[in-house]
């Protein structure tokens, strides 16, 4: 039971070129979330998907696709990078009448 | 808007001291609240949550109580540890759970 898996563990873009954050989990869970951490700012939601079929903008979405390609993989994809997406890149999922998020490890991402 | 605020680190403690990082809330109804850890190079875990008004919740000798009366959640520990080292985020879950603010997270530093 590995929990939620995030890959990359790390990369490196130029401005401008595009890359898929994937994410997977395996606790059966029904929403799935990507949240951005930026130096002082805490986790901001980008997108979030509470079923199969079903995603919904979060605070800060602009710049980012998400798909859920099923109940456990839900990717998030850059398609210009830009500097200002420079950050940390969380998942995370949440059973069905569950408060409580379970986090992955993480992508740090930098654009140059 | 719905949001939360915590004390601002760095903090720096001695091994046994005691600990505590406030948090307080902003929220329209009645939110869920949260303290999750992240240790280094990891993702978040949950550390201890509180559901409604003078709950209090507690884990690995954290605890901290839900004060509707002053939309607080402290999070306080009588002993830290070296261990203990982390960034800690306190934060809040909306009725519909699939809208979780955070604050900007507080970094705890124990000395031996």
């Amino acid at each position: 039971n590995a929990g939620v898996t995030q890959t990359p563990k790390f990369q490196v873009l130029k401005t401008g070129q595009s890359m898929t954050l994937q994410c997977a989990q395996d606790m059966n869970h029904n929403s799935m979330y990507w949240y951005r951490q930026d130096p002082g700012m805490g986790l901001r939601l980008i997108y979030y998907s509470a079923s199969e079929g079903t995603t919904d903008k979060g605070e800060v979405p602009n710049g980012y696709n998400v798909s859920r390609l099923n109940k456990r993989e839900f990717s998030l994809r850059l398609e210009s990078a830009a500097p200002s997406q420079t950050s940390v890149y969380f998942c995370a999922s949440r059973g069905q009448a569950q408060e409580t998020q379970y986090f992955g490890p993480g992508t740090r991402l930098l654009v140059l | 808007g719905d949001s939360v605020t915590q004390m601002e680190g760095p903090v720096t403690l001695s091994e046994e001291a005691f600990l505590t990082i406030n948090c307080t809330y902003t929220a329209t109804g009645y939110p869920s609240l949260f303290w999750y850890v992240q240790y280094p190079g990891e993702g978040l875990q949950l550390l201890l949550k509180a559901t409604k008004a003078d709950d209090k919740g507690s884990n690995k000798g954290f605890e901290a109580t839900y004060r509707k009366e002053t939309t607080s959640f402290h999070l306080e520990k009588g002993s830290v540890q070296v261990s203990d080292s982390a960034v800690y985020f306190c934060a809040l879950s909306l009725y519909n759970n699939n809208d979780m603010r955070f604050g900007a997270g507080t970094r705890l530093t124990v000395k031996p």
